[in-house]
């Protein structure tokens, strides 16, 4: 199973509150795990990737952080929510084969800040 | 900057027509792949096409890549109103590994019954 759980679904938020994001993976140990950002209508934005355990590595700067405290858990945070953090969050894993493989996906969760 | 560009942005076509996307990358890629997505929903992952491949079929689906002009097309046969969504380039660069899996912006697809 390639399985992604991410949660939750929706969530409206005001500025300044903080923010937790989980997604949990089944499937092989170790796998690189992926945040990724989408606007309305917009191609994805890879905000962090991991390759293990307490492996963050971040793409663009900003006000989110990213956290991976078990092999299958990645968490994605912020501490004050801005208006431009709304968007549509997407957490993926690929496999440890090399790179030719594919990017499995969860179902998102569509932030809404206010 | 995003690797991959679609192109069209939007095509809309009757049920039973052929769609075709584009896409075009800028550096050497290790393989470009191409997703589904349907709105508001994840990613689903269509085929994968290695940079010493020209061509690969997957049921009604036919990527082709050419590597000297860094770009590929995806080709959905007999489309049907369930085909419609947002279709997704995606490379891995040359040299790198699955962490850099980049987007292009999607096309838009409207099958109408």
């Amino acid at each position: 199973s390639q399985t992604i759980h991410q949660w939750p679904a929706t969530l409206v938020q005001p500025v300044g509150s903080p923010l937790s994001l989980e997604c949990t993976v089944e499937g092989t140990s170790n796998p690189n795990l992926y945040w990724y950002r989408q606007a309305a209508g917009r191609g994805l934005q890879l905000l962090f990737y991991s390759v293990g355990i307490g492996q963050i590595s971040s793409e663009v700067p900003q006000n989110l952080s990213a956290s991976r405290p078990q092999d299958r858990q990645f968490i994605l945070s912020s501490k004050k929510l801005l208006l431009s953090d709304s968007g549509f969050y997407l957490c993926a894993r690929a496999g440890r084969a090399g790179v030719n493989t594919e990017a499995f996906f969860g179902q998102g969760t569509r932030l809404t800040v206010v | 900057s995003q690797q991959g560009e679609e192109d069209p942005q939007a095509l809309s076509i009757q049920e039973g027509e052929n769609a075709t996307m584009n896409c075009s990358y800028k550096t050497s890629i290790n393989n470009l792949q191409w997703y589904r997505q349907n709105s508001g929903r994840g990613l689903v992952h269509l085929i994968l096409i290695r940079s010493n491949e020209r061509e690969k079929h997957s049921g009604r689906l036919r990527v082709t890549l050419d590597t000297s002009k860094k770009s590929s097309s995806l080709l959905i046969t007999a489309s049907r109103a369930a085909d419609t969504a947002s279709y997704f380039c995606a490379t891995v660069l040359l040299g790198g590994s699955a962490r850099q899996l980049t987007f292009g912006s999607g096309t838009q697809l409207t099958v109408l019954p």
